[in-house]
């Protein structure tokens, strides 16, 4: 059962350009929306999270989007850099939990 | 601070073999995390603790075994490794409940032979 279904799988951008990737969650009683930047060879690291409360969060060009009604959230990068590219994981978890349920990742080409 | 650590970097299995993988954080987290990674499915969690000598299964945990006697250190044993375990490993740490950042390790990957 895949509680957070993610899309695309990947992702081509022009430098400059806006990078969306949206993300779907089945479990109503998630509460935390984290988005994990991972480089090739490397850990995953947060980039970016929400709780429901709100509907947008912004961290200089990256912003998350969320729609609780439509149990939706997504990654906008704007004006993106080649330096961007990387795979971009969505996750959720819910209270009381400690883990983190991730998407399948999307992976992210910022072409010069 | 060195954050997560893991060893080792890569290693080869054969079929049948055991092996440990260590992880260790010097961040004085309660909460620490194994997760394995397979292309195209995202990352599963395997085993997480809550503190010391507290461990619980995650999503995927069968054929995998986890201590935790220091809040340091949380290494993942695999008896028997097999095919189906070839995949990049990763530990992570938090500081507290749910909502805290993850702090990840660069992983370890495996290729069972």
């Amino acid at each position: 059962q895949q509680q957070v279904k993610q899309s695309p799988q990947s992702l081509i951008v022009q430098k400059g350009g806006i990078s969306i990737i949206n993300c779907a969650y089945e479990n109503t009683a998630f509460d935390y929306f984290p988005w994990y930047q991972q480089f090739p060879g490397k850990g995953p690291a947060l980039l970016i999270a929400i709780r429901p409360d709100v509907s947008e969060k912004k961290e200089g060009r990256f912003t998350i989007s969320f729609n609780k009604s439509a149990k939706q959230f997504s990654l906008h990068i704007m004006d993106s850099q080649p330096g961007d590219s990387a795979t971009y994981f969505c996750a959720a978890s819910k209270a009381g939990r400690r883990a983190l349920t991730f998407g399948s990742g999307t992976r992210l080409q910022v072409q010069p | 601070n060195a954050g997560v650590t893991q060893t080792p970097k890569f290693r080869i299995l054969k079929i049948g073999q055991s092996m440990t993988l260590q992880c260790a954080q010097d961040m004085n987290h309660n909460y620490m995390y194994w997760y394995r990674q397979d292309p195209g499915m995202g990352l599963k969690l395997i085993y997480y603790s809550v503190g010391a000598g507290i461990t619980d299964k995650g999503e995927v945990p069968n054929g995998y075994n986890v201590s935790r006697s220091t809040t340091e250190d949380f290494p993942l044993r695999l008896e028997l490794a097999a095919p189906s375990q070839t995949s990049v490993y990763f530990c992570a740490s938090s500081y507290g409940v749910a909502g805290e950042t993850q702090y990840f390790g660069p992983g370890t990957r495996l290729l069972v032979l």
